[in-house]
């Protein structure tokens, strides 16, 4: 099965500065690569996508890359805020195949005001 | 629609107990997920039902643990005789036919005592 690992596991940052997350993914067959921000007793929230037929995706401050080659995604948070601080997680899934998705252990952001 | 309502949001149990929780997902969502998350990790996959077909299972599930979904809406999870071991975070997540993000509830977060 497919199998997700991310780095690093705590990352603080000053207000204002950006904050980088890496993850590698295992199966060639995934194709779609989500990543969630989790907030305490919260459940995880989407907030960005990339599908594997693109290269970099953008949403405000928020950015992901893929790597098809070298089996890996990014998350680029830029111009951070206090309220961006939680935990991230990204995902990995082969769409066309058993649909369910392969997490990461997560990254906890801490933004320093 | 107000996202995934999940059932309750806390339960504290005795070991030994059965407990049963809920997942109401988004109307138009025909797939329905449940997820365990363990403190410091990443949500894991139990099974997931396409309408009121229960598609997959993942060998987390072991035999003391049963989801039913009804006519295709919402979902049931029961846990018999609890183990320590169960505690954990309860996710339940919706989409439509796996595309696009999964929208995960808030969760049911277990403890066995």
């Amino acid at each position: 099965g497919e199998n997700v690992e991310q780095h690093p596991s705590t990352l603080s940052v000053q207000e204002g500065d950006s904050a980088v997350i890496k993850c590698t993914y295992s199966d060639s067959a995934s194709n779609y690569f989500p990543w969630y921000k989790q907030e305490l007793g919260k459940g995880p929230q989407l907030i960005i996508d990339i599908r594997s037929n693109v290269g970099e995706k953008k949403d405000q401050r928020i950015a992901v890359t893929l790597n098809k080659t070298a089996k890996h995604f990014s998350l680029h948070i830029t111009e951070t805020q206090p309220e961006d601080s939680a935990v991230y997680f990204c995902a990995a899934i082969d769409q066309t195949g058993a649909n369910n998705l392969f997490f990461g252990t997560g990254t906890r952001l801490t933004v320093i005001p | 629609d107000t996202g995934v309502s999940q059932d309750p949001r806390h339960k504290i149990t005795k070991r030994g107990q059965n407990v049963t929780f809920r997942c109401d997902p988004i109307s138009e969502h025909n797939r329905l997920y449940w997820y365990r998350q363990t403190l410091g990790q990443g949500p894991e996959f139990l099974t997931y039902f396409q309408n009121e077909a229960q598609l997959e299972k993942s060998r987390l599930l072991s035999d003391r643990f049963s989801a039913e979904r009804p006519k295709g809406s919402f979902s049931t999870l029961e846990i018999q005789r609890t183990e320590q071991g169960d505690s954990a975070m309860y996710l339940c997540a919706s989409s439509f036919y796996g595309t696009d993000g999964y929208t995960f509830g808030s969760g049911t977060r277990l403890t066995v005592v």
